[in-house]
């Protein structure tokens, strides 16, 4: 089934480390995008990408950047991880609207990452 | 830029008995509104959506409401079973501008034996 996947699932790193959160997709849609999810405060978008070419800031991007390096990969990296980037990290998919299931977010399993 | 409310943050109802949550919206342009579903450990899913054109939306024992002139928009279960707990988010988008989704903050259902 064609689906959206995450790597690493779980990663603990330490303080000012690099990190990158991939995100690959066989769902054949152009848009892709970067959630961070917290106890209480929801789904917060931090990038998204329509295609290619396209790259937008979400609520949060302050500390990370991203990287869409073809149609079906989308990455997410924090150049200097902090503690307060500790959270559960969704990568999501949908088509535009006037497709089939338009909008409707596709999200990937989740990466659980860990800054000491 | 469109802000999304959801209350409460946390619902527990007896089996059998009906859940509601509620949503309001700030963009009056916002014309798409979805619920998602994510149970404990999994990943969001889609559950119902509703356009600005159609007050209400049923599908089996969920049903969505819409009321554009106060910005508000509810989520009913009617005959919660167990394995209706999860944490629920509501959403609100503009179709026309083509625009992304924002998400509340999500509501931790508990169906209660």
């Amino acid at each position: 089934d064609a689906d959206v996947t995450q790597t690493p699932r779980n990663r603990i790193t330490k303080t000012g480390k690099r990190i990158m959160l991939e995100c690959s997709q066989t769902k054949g849609h152009d848009r892709m995008y970067w959630y961070r999810q917290d106890p209480g405060l929801g789904l917060r978008l931090i990038y998204y990408s329509f295609d290619v070419k396209d790259i937008n800031k979400g609520e949060i991007s302050d500390g990370y950047s991203v990287s869409r390096q073809a149609q079906a990969k989308f990455s997410l990296s924090l150049e200097s991880a902090i503690p307060n980037q500790t959270a559960l990290y969704f990568c999501a998919t949908s088509q535009p609207y006037g497709s089939d299931s338009y909008n409707e977010q596709f999200f990937g399993p989740g990466t659980r990452l860990t800054v000491l | 830029g469109e802000n999304v409310e959801q209350h409460p943050s946390t619902l527990s109802v007896q089996e059998g008995d009906s859940a509601v949550i509620k949503c309001t919206y700030s963009d009056s342009a916002s014309n798409y509104f979805p619920w998602y579903k994510q149970e404990l450990g999994k990943r969001p899913q889609l559950i119902i959506d509703i356009r600005s054109n159609v007050g209400e939306k049923k599908d089996q024992r969920i049903a969505v409401t819409l009321n554009k002139t106060a910005k508000h928009f509810s989520l009913h279960i009617t005959e919660t079973q167990p394995e209706d707990s999860a944490v629920y988010f509501c959403a609100a988008s503009n179709l026309d501008r083509d625009d992304k989704i924002i998400f509340g903050k999500g509501t931790r259902l508990h169906i209660l034996p």
